[in-house]
């Protein structure tokens, strides 16, 4: 079965550097996602991607973020500076239109210290 | 703003002690209320996607059904293979089209299913 495959499984990173998380949706998906879920807390929407731009993006989803698709089979998350409070599970998900349920990756655990 | 409430936060049930989740959520216009199962350490695994009040979805021993106000995810003679956080989801129509189609989800049901 066609599977979302993040890397890298888990990250540590010091406060202020940057970080890629990395992702590979399923090959005809047309729609991308990142979420994030805080540890104890609820799965949070950031940013969705169709057709090369962002089509919506929360609150959390600052200056500090950015999403590219550099080469067609790729999807990546850029934080610029973390903070203590990104630390966080990120989810890659990837659809192929809104009738459908997403497929999620297994996620990239951050940990900013 | 989108609401998604579920209840109970925790349920322990035994093996084949059948039981039920409950999902209530607020949002401007349904599109659709979806269903996952999260394992620990893992990414929501998709279950069911409900579109209208009085559909029904089937799967296994899982099913899910959807009213105006809440869904409820009905188990039915669980296993232990079963026990995992099930999630509650939903797509707002102000938020969908345009290529998005972004999921408020709620907290989660942890199910455990005791041999």
């Amino acid at each position: 079965e066609p599977e979302v495959t993040q890397t890298p499984s888990h990250q540590v990173t010091q406060m202020g550097q940057e970080v890629i998380l990395r992702c590979v949706p399923i090959s005809n998906h047309l729609y991308f996602y990142w979420y994030r879920q805080i540890l104890g807390q609820k799965v949070e929407f950031l940013v969705s991607f169709y057709n090369n731009e962002i089509s919506e993006k929360s609150e959390i989803f600052d200056d500090q973020f950015s999403v590219e698709r550099p080469d067609g089979s790729n999807f990546t998350l850029k934080i610029r500076s973390t903070k203590l409070e990104d630390s966080a599970m990120y989810f890659c998900a990837s659809s192929e239109g809104g009738d459908y349920g997403y497929t999620f990756g297994s996620g990239t655990r951050l940990t900013v210290v | 703003e989108d609401q998604v409430t579920q209840s109970p936060e925790a349920l322990r049930l035994q093996e084949g002690e059948s039981s039920s989740l409950n999902c209530s959520y607020t949002v401007s216009g349904l599109r659709g209320l979806f269903w996952y199962r999260q394992d620990p350490g893992k990414g929501p695994e998709f279950l069911f996607t409900l579109y209208s009040a009085g559909e029904e979805k089937e799967k296994e021993r899982l099913k899910a059904t959807l009213t105006k106000k809440e869904s409820f995810l009905h188990i039915t003679a669980p296993k232990p293979e079963d026990s995992a956080t099930y999630l509650c989801a939903v797509q707002d129509i102000a938020y969908s089209g345009a290529g998005s189609y972004q999921l408020t989800f709620g907290k989660g049901t942890k199910l455990s299913v005791i041999p």
